[in-house]
């Protein structure tokens, strides 16, 4: 079964720190997402990479940024973190194709003091 | 821009009662359309899935959605729900013409209460 997996499960950072969220999938697939889930929200996608070092903005991508310079990595950057930025963060993969289904990792909940 | 709609926030009913949650989208082209859970404490899972064909399909647990094109929704159903069922519920929308727009509705929790 495809793995998409998380590096961390719990984070805690302060305000103005740089954070790395990782995340690694063992299926060579060809879309990455990540996205933040909030109570009352949903699922809101930051951004998404449809290929290796290829990545466009969903649609909050403000005071994120994001990596893929190997095809099973995706990286989740805040370049300096806000508290409005707590929230748990889910990545996902999918094979390249709109009808594919997403696996997803369980998400790192991030807290910023 | 795409959006997805759920009608309901929160659901509670009782075991055996049926369930039906609501799901609008709104895109000019043609999608995908996903049902996806999250059981407590769990991953997202996908229940069901649409892209063609027949437009009420079957998923796991006994779940089934209809998607019905000229009210753009995409209705979740369980004729007779169990304990097991309390989760949250996410309807997801991706057009066919583009790789990366997988959007999601804001959820609806269901508790089913014994």
């Amino acid at each position: 079964d495809v793995k998409v997996t998380q590096s961390s499960r719990y984070l805690v950072k302060r305000t103005g720190e740089k954070v790395f969220l990782e995340c690694v999938q063992d299926m060579d697939h060809e879309n990455m997402f990540w996205y933040r889930q909030d109570p009352g929200l949903g699922l809101r996608l930051i951004y998404f990479s449809y290929d290796v070092k290829m990545k466009e903005k969903g649609d909050i991508p403000e005071g994120y940024s994001v990596s893929r310079e190997k095809k099973e990595r995706f990286s989740l950057i805040l370049e300096s973190a806000s508290t409005n930025q707590t929230s748990m963060y889910l990545c996902a993969s999918r094979q390249g194709a709109t009808n594919e289904k997403l696996f997803f990792g369980s998400g790192t909940q991030l807290s910023v003091l | 821009a795409q959006s997805v709609s759920q009608h309901n926030h929160h659901v509670i009913l009782s075991e055996a009662a049926s369930l039906e949650l609501g799901c609008n989208y709104s895109y000019g082209g043609t999608v995908n359309l996903f049902w996806y859970v999250q059981y407590p404490g769990q991953h997202l899972q996908l229940l069901l899935k649409y892209f063609s064909g027949d437009p009420l399909v079957k998923g796991i647990k006994g779940f089934e959605a209809e998607f019905i094109k000229s009210k753009f929704s995409f209705n979740l159903r369980k004729p007779s729900v169990q304990w097991s069922d309390t989760a949250e519920y996410f309807c997801a929308v991706t057009p066919t013409d583009s790789w990366g727009k997988f959007q999601f509705g804001a959820g609806t929790q269901v508790v089913v209460t014994p």
